[in-house]
């Protein structure tokens, strides 16, 4: 089981696009988040799939064809500045969280 | 309901000093993740405890690590004779018994510098 996050850093300026991307490696149904830590601070649940909901203008669709579960925003603002981590859940006996090494991201004025 | 909390925030040790980390759950939670973040790297799993049992422990180093979380009181990460290497953010994470969500709660972490 593994969690990839292509991206280590991620710059965007205020007002466009932002996607930082996840894929996963599991081999039975994933459970999927996306944490935030904002600098020097604890880490914050964000989204998890199962909820589908929309946090501070972040949606994240599981795909499970592409083994995916990129965050979107369309429009990003510096206070989204921070850095992303995509999880998943071994589901096992263990419960534990495997994690992705995290996006850096970065919005400009 | 205070939420994880962790202490000490910050801690100073020479090497070859130990370190002792506390972790107090939110309340009603019994399970307890360690998780470290050493600079410029991701979030590693560390330790997965219940109350009085170690489930389980495969990102501890072998050596100089243990942790525990006793039936009255907070998790204690401890590093014995620590080494420079050990510098990083000590993060921990509890969950209620029922793992409603599967949502795990963070503590705002340690910070371990070794001069």
């Amino acid at each position: 089981q593994r969690v990839t996050q292509p991206e280590k850093l991620l710059s965007v300026f205020k007002g466009a696009p932002v996607e930082l991307k996840c894929n996963y490696s599991y081999s039975g149904s994933p459970e999927l988040f996306w944490y935030v830590q904002y600098s020097r601070q604890r880490l914050q649940l964000l989204l998890r799939h199962i909820s589908r909901e929309s946090i501070k203008g972040f949606t994240a669709d599981l795909n499970k064809g592409e083994t995916s579960f990129h965050l979107k925003k369309p429009f990003a603002q510096e206070e989204d500045s921070a850095m992303y981590y995509c999880a998943l859940i071994n589901a096992g006996n263990n419960r534990k969280l495997i994690w992705g090494l995290g996006t850096s991201l970065a919005v400009n004025p | 309901n205070a939420g994880v909390m962790q202490n000490p925030r910050h801690l100073v040790r020479r090497r070859g000093q130990e370190a002792r980390l506390r972790c107090s759950p939110m309340k009603g939670h019994s399970h307890v993740y360690w998780y470290r973040q050493l600079p410029e790297e991701g979030l590693k799993f560390m330790v997965y405890l219940q109350k009085e049992n170690i489930i389980d422990e495969s990102g501890m180093p072998k050596e100089r690590f243990s942790a525990e979380f006793p039936k009255e009181g907070p998790s204690i990460l401890r590093i014995q004779q620590v080494v420079r290497g050990d510098s990083a953010a000590y993060f921990c994470a509890s969950s209620p018994v029922d793992d409603s969500g599967n949502t795990i709660y963070f503590g705002e972490g340690s910070w371990l510098t070794v001069v």
